[in-house]
């Protein structure tokens, strides 16, 4: 099975534009949820879909946003970037969020604000 | 009350060492703990889980001890080598909270030959 595959890996974008990053979980996996990954913030938790609904979210502000469509794939969006959103962006997918079902990462996308 | 506290932030052990990483919670929610183990470049992996019903767990080298009444657990590693040279990740989930994973700040972990 093939795991979570995001993309781009890498990006350069400079302050105030918006970029998009594109996640495909794990086959039959329903559930996606983003992480942001900063040496000094470590990681944290952006949002969490299923079934097209954003079921969770983390402590960022509205310039974050998501959304997944019918086949679990997801996008996350980041308008009037700031250079604090240099970071590894990461999605992680797992069966559904009930229970305790197992979550898996992809390699991250990794994102670089001048 | 949503912090994961981990420690050390950095540990080097010699090839057959078993290195100690400990993590700390204070909400009484969290119900699952997983650890993850990243390599430079690389998303985290999952390494072994557990949930507060058990005490300790065990996967190959990996052992998970966890103690419910101290709200602590920690990640053992036996004979460890110079591939397990990594950041290691511990993480609490609550229930109900799906995806969200709230992570512990990470340890260095270095295997010298």
């Amino acid at each position: 099975k093939a795991g979570v595959t995001q993309t781009p890996r890498y990006l350069i974008k400079t302050r105030g534009q918006q970029v998009t990053l594109s996640c495909s979980p794990i086959s039959g996996h329903r559930s996606v949820s983003w992480y942001q990954q900063t040496p000094g913030q470590g990681l944290q938790f952006l949002f969490e879909y299923f079934s097209e609904t954003q079921r969770n979210k983390g402590n960022f502000p509205g310039r974050f946003s998501g959304r997944q469509f019918s086949n679990s794939r997801s996008e996350m969006n980041v308008s009037t970037l700031e250079l604090g959103d240099s970071a590894l962006y990461l999605c992680a997918s797992s069966l559904t969020p009930m229970g305790n079902n197992e979550q898996f990462f992809g390699p991250g996308t990794r994102l670089t604000v001048l | 009350q949503q912090q994961v506290k981990q420690s050390p932030q950095s540990l080097i052990v010699q090839k057959g060492g078993i290195p100690i990483i400990n993590c700390a919670y204070e909400n009484t929610a969290f119900d699952y703990f997983p650890w993850y183990q990243q390599f430079p470049g690389k998303g985290p992996a999952l390494l072994i889980a557990i949930r507060p019903d058990v005490s300790e767990k065990k996967e190959g080298r990996f052992t998970i001890s966890f103690n419910k009444s101290a709200k602590q657990f920690s990640l053992h590693i036996m004979d460890s080598q110079p591939g397990d040279s990594a950041t290691y990740f511990c993480a609490a989930r609550g229930r109900n909270q799906g995806g969200k994973l709230i992570f512990g700040q990470g340890t260095e972990l270095s295997v010298k030959p």
